[in-house]
């Protein structure tokens, strides 16, 4: 079993509609969670991190973590095209300052 | 701040060569991380230094891969001999602070993409 895992999509939403990505992970210890964007054929870029069971929001993206379910969401509303980016979910399980990132949900935002 | 440096951006080889990646982080970040990222296997993390020395290498595929940081604003991977299977884009990144202290943001560069025929 990977240590998390994410469907590789793609996942395809119309403009305006909410996104829903998910991410699951197997170490029960994992500590941060976090949500990280990034372009074809650019770097990887943060866009949230949660550690605490719940929602945390910040503009048009929500993540979502349950700690007793293993699952790590991330909600876009209002998908505009310039959300579509692979979406890489990255989970901390406290030893040093390793991350451990899935493989990314390619999102694509139609018009 | 130009943010993380990396060269060269693109890297054609062939098998057996040595290769040589350069990162220079973010001036202040004390945390550097080399990463690899190939369609099958995501990101990867390779290693990490602290203060310009390695913490965890774990992650390093094998003896052919080697990094070091000389001083805090340049890192080199060097990969010796080169295989096709190395192929992949290589970040590297650098944070102010390590993920233990709650420092979670990490500053990617631009990539080198390494193809190796």
């Amino acid at each position: 079993q990977k240590e998390v895992e994410q469907n590789s999509g793609p996942l395809s939403v119309p403009e305006g509609a909410i996104a829903s990505l998910n991410c699951t992970y197997s170490d029960r210890g994992s500590q941060s969670f976090f949500w990280y964007r990034q372009y074809s054929g650019k770097s990887p870029e943060l866009i949230m991190f949660i550690y605490s069971n719940g929602d945390k929001e910040d503009g048009r993206f929500t993540a979502q973590l349950n700690k007793a379910s293993q699952y790590v969401s991330l909600l876009i509303r209002d998908s505009q095209p310039s959300d579509s980016a692979t979406y890489l979910c990255a989970v901390y399980t406290g030893t040093a300052s390793k991350l451990t990132f899935g493989t990314g949900t390619r999102l694509q935002v139609t018009l | 701040d130009a943010g993380v440096i990396q060269s060269p951006r693109h890297e054609v080889t062939e098998m057996g060569q040595e290769v040589t990646l350069r990162c220079k982080p973010i001036s202040g970040h004390d945390y550097l991380f080399w990463y690899r990222q190939t369609m099958m296997r995501g990101l990867e993390l390779l290693i990490y230094f602290n203060n310009n020395v390695p913490i965890d290498d774990s992650g390093m595929p094998e003896d052919r891969f080697s990094a070091k940081m000389p001083n805090a604003s340049f890192s080199t991977l060097k990969i010796q001999p080169s295989e096709p299977r190395d192929s992949a884009v290589y970040f590297c990144a650098s944070s102010l602070g390590g993920l233990a202290g709650g420092h979670y943001e990490q500053y990617f560069g631009p990539g080198t993409r390494l193809t190796v025929t």
